[in-house]
């Protein structure tokens, strides 16, 4: 079992770009919550895709988007990148609802910086 | 201020030391965990508190409700555990995570 994926594991991009980052399920398991983590901060909750919906959200600007597929991969995007950007963008998964921290897998995260 | 505060932010102690790191909470909660993240950025959880004391090994978590306040304490510390910690908390509708704390355990 290959746990939780994500891709790419760096990315540098410069401000106003887009990015696509990516996200494999851990095995079984139907959804997957994003996270955003600055520097020396806690995640902070982007959103929460399941049957390929977003079903949650948090205090996050329409500038960042999600995908989930048929095979329960996902895809967060972000658009017109700023320098706040910059962080690493993590990834769990869960058998849904999923909502306790105990229950997600988390995947080693993509770290973006924004030049 | 923030909803959940670590204390302290950085924390450097000695191989075999007992460790203990503070979480204050402002929120109504149903649950509080904490959570271990390595270098790297992997996250682990550690434990899930709604009341009382968990054990796990040689890491101990305890919850006051009443003070909205938790610990988490290690004993016999080892450079392994170095890591940061981070305590979160799960109010009505969200997840609310502290700031963390980095810890580091020199031989």
């Amino acid at each position: 079992d290959a746990g939780v994926t994500q891709s790419p594991t760096h990315l540098i991009k410069t401000r106003g770009q887009q990015v696509t980052l990516r996200c494999s399920p851990k095995s079984g398991h139907d959804t997957v919550s994003w996270y955003q983590q600055a520097l020396g901060q806690g995640p902070q909750f982007i959103f929460q895709y399941y049957e390929e919906e977003e079903r949650q959200r948090g205090n996050f600007p329409d500038r960042f988007s999600g995908h989930q597929f048929p095979n329960y991969s996902s895809e967060l995007n972000v658009n017109a990148l700023w320098l706040g950007d910059s962080a690493l963008y993590l990834c769990a998964s869960s058998v849904y609802p999923g909502q306790g921290i105990d229950t997600q897998y988390f995947g080693p995260g993509t770290r973006l910086t924004v030049l | 201020k923030n909803e959940v505060e670590q204390s302290p932010q950085n924390l450097t102690a000695q191989e075999g030391e007992f460790i203990t790191i503070n979480c204050s909470y402002s929120v109504g909660i149903s649950a509080l965990h904490w959570l271990q993240q390595h270098p790297g950025g992997g996250i682990v959880s550690l434990f899930m508190l709604s009341s009382g004391k968990k054990k796990h090994g040689r890491l101990i978590a305890t919850i006051n409700i009443q003070e909205k306040h938790s610990s988490l304490h290690i004993t016999a510390s080892h450079p392994r555990d170095s890591a940061v910690y981070i305590c979160a908390v799960r109010g009505a509708q969200k997840l609310v995570f502290g700031q963390g704390t980095r810890l580091t355990i020199n031989p």
